[in-house]
């Protein structure tokens, strides 16, 4: 089985300040993770994938297999960013990357 | 190129009445999916597609229905309405195994009372 946790639901930070939202999981065989993000308003869409190992909005996500985490982390954040923050997991087996096993989310919010 | 859209966005529904969600993509997407979102438990999945004429069940599927006749479409039904069932109903669509970035529609509200 497949599990995500998010052990913060809210995290709620200065303009600025540094970000990490965390996410570890559990699954038995090599993980595909991901970050979707959900601004106010709008639907959930993509922000990163670990597979990608790239920087998106100055966000960036390192997939650590020995600690089974994938935090996500910025360096300075922005009132923009303040939005609904989910991590996600597929797993490669078959069957299983046809699914995204998603955590339970976490509120990100920047005050000016 | 209107993506992933759902109807109807919002609804309101009594104990035991039904009815049908519906999603629809012009993506050409083969996978289709529909979550539920609920405060605290984040967003759970509830039946999926990985074709035309294809169902799976998710996470949470009792109380719901699917069908996928068409490519384009993935419907969701509720029988009977139960206020467990109030929450927002997300579709999500990809292009196929491998490709894990899931397209996602505006949400849908319901309310059962």
């Amino acid at each position: 089985a497949q599990r995500v946790t998010q052990p913060e639901k809210l995290l709620s930070v200065f303009k600025g300040a540094p970000v990490e939202l965390k996410c570890n999981y559990s699954y038995s065989g090599s993980p595909e993770l991901f970050w979707y993000v959900q601004y106010s308003r709008q639907r959930l869409q993509l922000l990163l994938r670990h597979i990608s190992r790239e920087s998106i909005k100055g966000f960036t996500a390192d997939l650590n297999k020995g600690e089974t985490s994938f935090h996500l982390k910025k360096p300075f954040a922005q009132e923009e960013d303040s939005a609904m923050y989910y991590c996600a997991l597929s797993g490669q087996a078959a069957g299983a990357n046809s699914k995204l096993t998603f955590g339970k989310g976490i509120t990100l919010s920047v005050r000016p | 190129n209107a993506g992933v859209t759902q109807t109807p966005k919002f609804r309101v529904l009594k104990t035991g009445q039904s009815m049908t969600l519906l999603c629809a993509q012009d993506m050409n997407h083969e996978y289709m999916y529909w979550y539920r979102q609920d405060p605290g438990m984040g967003l759970r999945l509830i039946h999926y597609s990985v074709g035309e004429g294809t169902t799976a069940k998710g996470e949470v599927p009792d109380g719901y229905n699917v069908s996928r006749l068409k490519k384009q479409n993935f419907l969701l039904g509720l029988e009977s309405a139960a206020p467990s069932q109030t929450s927002v109903y997300f579709c999500a669509s990809t292009s196929g195994r491998g490709a894990y970035e899931q397209y996602f529609g505006p949400g849908t509200r319901l309310t059962v009372t």
